[in-house]
């Protein structure tokens, strides 16, 4: 089973800090992978994609890629309340098409 | 501006009844996605729609879900005698770029 798996949390960070959200993935064959933010009753926003091993960068949201040890990670620099939502980890699998196979998300609360 | 509408933003309906979900794109696209989210649970794909035709679809999509363009703009996702376990939020998505997909605000279905 293909599966996308990404700690629940809440991850809690202060205002100001760096978060660091990670997923992990099983299908070595995964092809292209997301970053998206859900605010509780909202719809999912992506916010970053990356296909190639290494780091990806956008603004004060740094995506990183490691595809030998199945993993992707979200940072965000200076960490702001407004970041407090659920991240979810979504990736395409080989012969899917386009099709978004996600995991349960992580929940990030960044306090005053 | 939200690249693809959808409505009704939340429908209540009785179980064993049909309910009809739409989206509207904003502009012409020819593949579109549906995804559903169970409260608290992770988004599952359910079923992709290419040039009238479905593309791909999940093992959730089964006789009780159909998918049509009736009008050559509108997408319907059609849930015929629904049940208890149907309610969830309801996305449509569009892909953009090739890969990017971008989520329309949800429909809340909920059965009673």
């Amino acid at each position: 089973q293909k599966e996308v798996e990404q700690n629940s949390g809440p991850l809690s960070v202060p205002e100001g800090a760096i978060a660091s959200l990670n997923c992990t993935y099983s299908d070595r064959g995964s092809q292209s992978f997301f970053w998206y933010r859900q605010y509780s009753g909202k719809s999912p926003e992506l916010i970053m994609f990356i296909y190639s091993n290494g780091d990806k960068e956008d603004g004060r949201f740094t995506a990183q890629l490691n595809k030998a040890s199945q993993y992707v990670s979200l940072l965000i620099r200076d960490s702001q309340p407004s970041d407090s939502a659920t991240y979810l980890c979504a990736v395409t699998l080989p012969n899917a098409g386009n099709m978004l196979t996600f995991g349960g998300g992580t929940r990030l609360m960044v306090k005053p | 501006e939200p690249e693809v509408t959808q409505t009704p933003s939340h429908q209540v309906t009785q179980m064993g009844q049909e309910v009809i979900l739409r989206c509207v794109p904003i502009s012409n696209h020819l593949y579109f996605y549906w995804y559903r989210q169970i409260l608290g649970q992770k988004v599952e794909f359910l079923v992709s729609f290419y040039n009238n035709e479905i593309s791909e679809k999940s093992e959730i999509f089964d006789d009780q879900f159909s998918v049509e363009r009736p009008d050559g703009s509108n997408f319907t996702l059609k849930i015929r005698s629904t049940k208890l376990e149907d309610s969830a939020m309801y996305f449509c998505a569009k892909i953009r770029r090739n890969t990017e997909a971008f989520f329309g605000q949800g429909t809340r279905l909920t059965v009673v």
